[in-house]
């Protein structure tokens, strides 16, 4: 079956740095997605990464190695509207999306 | 202001009854669909719709019917309510050749 790993819930401080991780066994693979989720709101889209390799976006980066179905989601000089839910996604060979649970991210002062 | 509508934004249902979840889109976007997000699961695709007129299931599509009867619209029907089938419910889309979904507010549905 297909699959998607990552944590349920991590914690942070303010400031600091985060690595939020994501396995993923899927049916072939035509690009990851990370989005993020507000708690009681909707999921807005983050990066996309379809080759290997790192993708920098401000203070947000996404990783990806395709040889060892891993992805990781780096999260910089964390500020407290960081706290949401982050959600890891990928295309298939079908062009579906397999979504992970999402990971909990909270901010500590 | 660009972007996905679902309503109603909440609603306690009876089990039995019909319900009807609406999304309008206003970015004339080709690919509709629905997810269902339910606590320590992914989200879970129901219908979908890749242009106006045609529709196709996903993951989970018993107990739910969808219409597309243009770019607009894409409405998913409850035709028997049941208790699992209380979930917050996302409505999304997508442009052609994108990949990245935009997603409506969703609708929290209780079914008693």
């Amino acid at each position: 079956g297909q699959n998607i790993d990552q944590p349920t819930e991590m914690t942070a401080t303010e400031g600091a740095i985060v690595q939020i991780n994501c396995t993923y066994q899927t049916s072939g693979f035509n690009g990851l997605f990370w989005y993020q989720q507000h708690a009681g709101e909707a999921p807005t889209f983050l990066s996309y990464n379809v080759l290997d390799g790192l993708e920098e976006k401000g203070r947000f980066s996404s990783f990806l190695s395709r040889s060892k179905g891993y992805s990781y989601l780096l999260l910089k000089e964390l500020q407290m509207k960081d706290s949401a839910s982050y959600l890891c996604a990928v295309m298939d060979s079908n062009y579906q999306l397999i979504w992970g649970a999402g990971t909990k991210l909270i901010i500590k002062p | 202001i660009a972007g996905i509508t679902q309503a109603p934004t909440s609603q306690i249902l009876a089990a039995g009854r019909r319900m009807t979840l609406r999304c309008t889109q206003d970015m004339r976007h080709n690919a509709m669909y629905w997810y269902r997000q339910d606590l320590g699961l992914g989200l879970r695709l129901i219908h979908y719709s890749n242009t106006a007129g045609t529709t196709g299931k996903g993951e989970v599509p018993d107990g739910y019917s969808v219409s597309r009867a243009n770019t607009d619209d894409f409405p998913l029907t409850l035709a028997s309510a049941v208790p699992s089938q209380t979930s917050v419910y996302f409505c999304a889309s997508s442009d052609s050749g994108a990949n990245v979904l935009t997603f409506g507010a969703g609708s929290r549905l209780t079914v008693l």
